[in-house]
């Protein structure tokens, strides 16, 4: 099993849908939870961040972090095809110095 | 302009040729590291560092080396090259202890 679980997708929704894209997660030690998108032959760029339990809002973008449950989430309001990309979700813990263990990604396609 | 740099972007070679791809970063990051990023697979790290002269193993280290002689500049060497290591590569920087890593944008490797 590996320690992050993404579903690979495509999944694709119609544009102004609500989206969510979500990571389950073995280890509990894990503290720190990011987003990242990554578009077509581009490096992924950081999109959210979030230490712990709990919500973090930016914009149309929302990070939702259950430890409870090792389960994270990221809701996007309002898409539109510039959301088009790869979404990756990645978590650290200063058990692991640090490292960032990466979920496998989840392709998004928002149809105009 | 804050920026993970890479060269080159795209690189043709032949098994056994020995190749550097350079990764230099401008936010004074300690912690580096490099990602190869294969169809299905996902990022996979192959090696990080957390200062200068301080580095370690990721998941795949084999058949890559790695050296940081300063803190801006982390290459990735091939001593021999195989049709195996063709893929995407990524170089990353992130304040230690925090996670957010930013990314360069990726060396495409092909190995024939």
């Amino acid at each position: 099993q590996k320690e992050v679980e993404q579903d690979p997708g495509p999944l694709s929704v119609p544009e102004g849908a609500i989206v969510s894209l979500n990571c389950t997660y073995s280890n509990s030690a894990f503290q720190y939870f990011m987003w990242y998108r990554q578009y077509s032959r581009k490096g992924p760029e950081l999109l959210m961040y979030t230490y712990s339990s709990g919500n973090k809002e930016d914009g149309r973008f929302t990070a939702q972090v259950d430890k409870s449950s090792k389960y994270i989430s990221l809701f996007i309001r309002d898409s539109q095809p510039s959301d088009s990309a790869t979404y990756l979700c990645a978590m650290s813990s200063m058990d692991s110095n640090y490292q960032l263990i990466w979920g496998a990604g989840t392709k998004l396609i928002i149809k105009p | 302009e804050a920026q993970v740099t890479q060269n080159p972007r795209y690189l043709i070679t032949v098994t056994g040729k020995k190749l550097t791809v350079t990764c230099s970063q401008n936010m004074n990051h300690e912690y580096m590291s490099w990602y190869r990023q294969d169809p299905g697979l996902g990022l996979r790290q192959i090696y990080y560092s957390m200062n200068v002269e301080v580095t370690d193993k990721g998941d795949v280290p084999e058949g890559y080396k790695v050296s940081r002689k300063e803190k801006r500049n982390f290459p990735l060497i091939l001593e021999s090259p195989s049709p195996n290591q063709t893929s995407l590569y990524f170089c990353a920087s992130s304040l230690a202890g925090v996670g957010k890593s930013y990314f360069g944008p990726g060396t495409r490797l092909t190995v024939l």
